[in-house]
């Protein structure tokens, strides 16, 4: 069964303090790696996707780094408007289902 | 386009009563899923369709749900008879592919 693990449940940070998510997992055979955002009310935005270990993508102030067994996001001189909380889910091969991590919520404070 | 609409966005009933929730997917896009989303339990896949075909039920939670996708531009997840602990925000994604998901807002369901 697909694992996802995501810590820390929770961040606050200053505006300008760069920092990072991790989103650790366990999965049969990686298909493919997601990353999301969620405002408050609102269904989950797609980020990246991520396919291989060793592949980067980068969105503005974000990046996703993805190894054997863990993602990170990276957050650099993040922004008030980049509070949300960010989710990870694997796919597996053969299996059309997203397994979802918990999230981290994160906040940046003026 | 308009993104993945679903409705309505909040809905309150009683224990026992029928809900029916709605979703029209993007238009294109050949793969339908609906979520739950609970503080203790995170996003859950219910079930996906492809092409209009049930693919994978196995997370519905019980025989009191049932989801249809009678054409390719709309889907319903209904609840009969629901219950207290079926309050939860649902969300219907589309995907063109295997891959990315696109949300609706979601629909916040009460059960008193």
């Amino acid at each position: 069964e697909d694992q996802v693990t995501q810590s820390p449940e929770a961040l606050r940070l200053q505006e300008g303090e760069s920092s990072s998510l991790n989103c650790s997992y366990t999965v049969s055979g990686l298909r493919g790696l997601f990353w999301y955002r969620q405002d408050p009310g609102k269904g989950p935005e797609f980020l990246f996707t991520l396919y291989s270990a060793g592949e980067e993508k980068e969105k503005e102030r974000l990046k996703a780094t993805l190894t054997k067994k863990e993602s990170f996001l990276h957050i650099t001189a993040p922004k008030p408007e980049d509070s949300a909380t960010y989710l990870c889910a694997v796919q597996s091969f053969g299996n059309e289902k997203l397994t979802f991590g918990t999230g981290t919520r994160l906040t940046i404070i003026p | 386009d308009a993104g993945v609409i679903q409705s309505p966005r909040h809905e309150v009933t009683e224990m026992g009563q029928e809900v029916t929730l709605r979703c029209k997917p993007i238009s294109g896009h050949n793969s339908l899923f609906w979520y739950r989303q609970t503080m203790m339990r995170g996003l859950e896949l219910l079930i996906y369709f492809n092409n209009n075909v049930p693919i994978d039920d196995s997370g519905m939670p019980e025989d009191r749900f049932s989801a249809k996708m009678p054409n390719a531009s709309f889907s319903t997840l209904k609840i009969q008879p629901s219950e207290p602990r079926d309050s939860a925000v649902y969300f219907c994604a589309s995907s063109p592919s295997g891959d990315s998901r696109f949300f609706g807002s979601g629909t916040q369901l009460s059960v008193l």
